[in-house]
C-alpha cells in the first residue's frame, strides 16, 4: 500500500466552479499536511500547509485535514484558469528532517 | 527562499550512456535533493546531498546508478548511467528552506526540473 494516494484526474471544471482535491494516507504519525501547485513544466511550489486535524484558509484556497479519516483535501473557490496546474499533496512527520511523501498528483483544467 | 537553477532541461539520450544534471542555488544550503518524477508516479526521493560527504540514497536507489556530487554550499549534480529507457522521467533538484525559529514542516522550493528521455 503507498504511503499517500491521490486520485491523478485529469479533472476539468468551468471558470467559477469549486474545486476539491483530496488525497488519503495509511501512516497516522502524519503531523504536517501540504500542498503543493506544479505548473507544465515548472517545479512544484508550496501553496499551504495544514498542522494536524482542522482547516486553514487561504485567500481562495482552503486546506482541510480529517486525522480521524487520513483524509485530506483542497478547496478553491472561483477557480480561474490561471489555476490549472497539478496539485500534488505531501506530507510529514513532526521533526523528522526532511522526509517528504508525496502524492502522485491531480491535473487541473479551469476552462474559461 | 530560493531560486534553483537547473541544466540541462531536457535531453534526449540513448540507451547505455550517462548523463550529468546540474543544480545551482542563489544562496548557501546545507542538505540539497534529488527527486524523481514518473508520470503517474509519486515525487521521489533519490538522494540527499550534503557538502563535504557522501551522498545520503534512499532505498531503491544505488550510488553507482546515481552518483552525485556535492562540492560547495550551493551546487550539486546527479549523474544517470548506464541509461535504459525506464529512466526516462523528470529528475527534479530540491532545497529546504527551514526557518528554524519558525514551527512548521520547512518548505521545498524546487528547480524547473530535467525532462530526460532514453531512447
Amino acid at each position: 500500500q503507498k504511503e499517500v494516494e491521490q486520485d491523478p484526474g485529469p479533472l476539468s471544471v468551468p471558470e467559477g466552479a469549486i474545486v476539491s482535491l483530496n488525497c488519503t494516507y495509511s501512516n497516522s504519525a502524519f503531523q504536517y499536511f501540504m500542498w503543493y501547485r506544479q505548473y507544465s513544466r515548472k517545479g512544484p511550489e508550496l501553496l499551504m500547509y495544514t498542522y494536524s486535524s482542522g482547516n486553514k484558509e487561504d485567500g481562495r484556497f482552503t486546506a482541510q485535514v480529517d486525522k480521524s479519516s487520513k483524509y485530506i483535501s483542497l478547496f478553491i473557490r472561483d477557480s480561474h484558469p490561471s489555476d490549472s496546474a497539478t496539485y500534488l499533496c505531501a506530507m510529514t512527520y513532526a521533526n523528522t528532517g526532511n522526509q517528504f511523501y508525496f502524492g502522485t498528483g491531480t491535473s487541473l483544467t479551469v476552462i474559461p | 527562499s530560493a531560486v534553483i537553477s537547473q541544466k540541462p532541461s531536457r535531453d534526449i539520450c540513448q540507451r547505455g550512456t550517462s548523463l550529468t544534471i546540474q543544480c545551482q542555488v542563489d544562496s548557501q544550503v546545507t542538505m540539497m535533493f534529488w527527486y524523481r518524477q514518473q508520470p503517474g508516479q509519486s515525487l521521489t526521493l533519490i538522494a540527499t546531498a550534503n557538502q563535504g560527504s557522501e551522498a545520503t540514497y534512499e532505498s531503491g536507489f544505488v550510488i553507482d546508478k546515481f552518483p552525485i556530487s556535492r562540492p560547495n554550499l550551493t551546487f550539486s549534480t546527479l549523474t544517470v548511467s548506464n541509461m535504459s529507457p525506464e529512466d526516462s522521467s523528470i529528475y527534479l533538484c530540491s532545497v529546504d528552506v527551514r526557518d528554524r525559529d519558525k514551527f512548521g514542516p520547512g518548505e521545498l522550493f524546487f528547480g524547473e526540473g530535467s525532462r530526460l528521455t532514453v531512447l
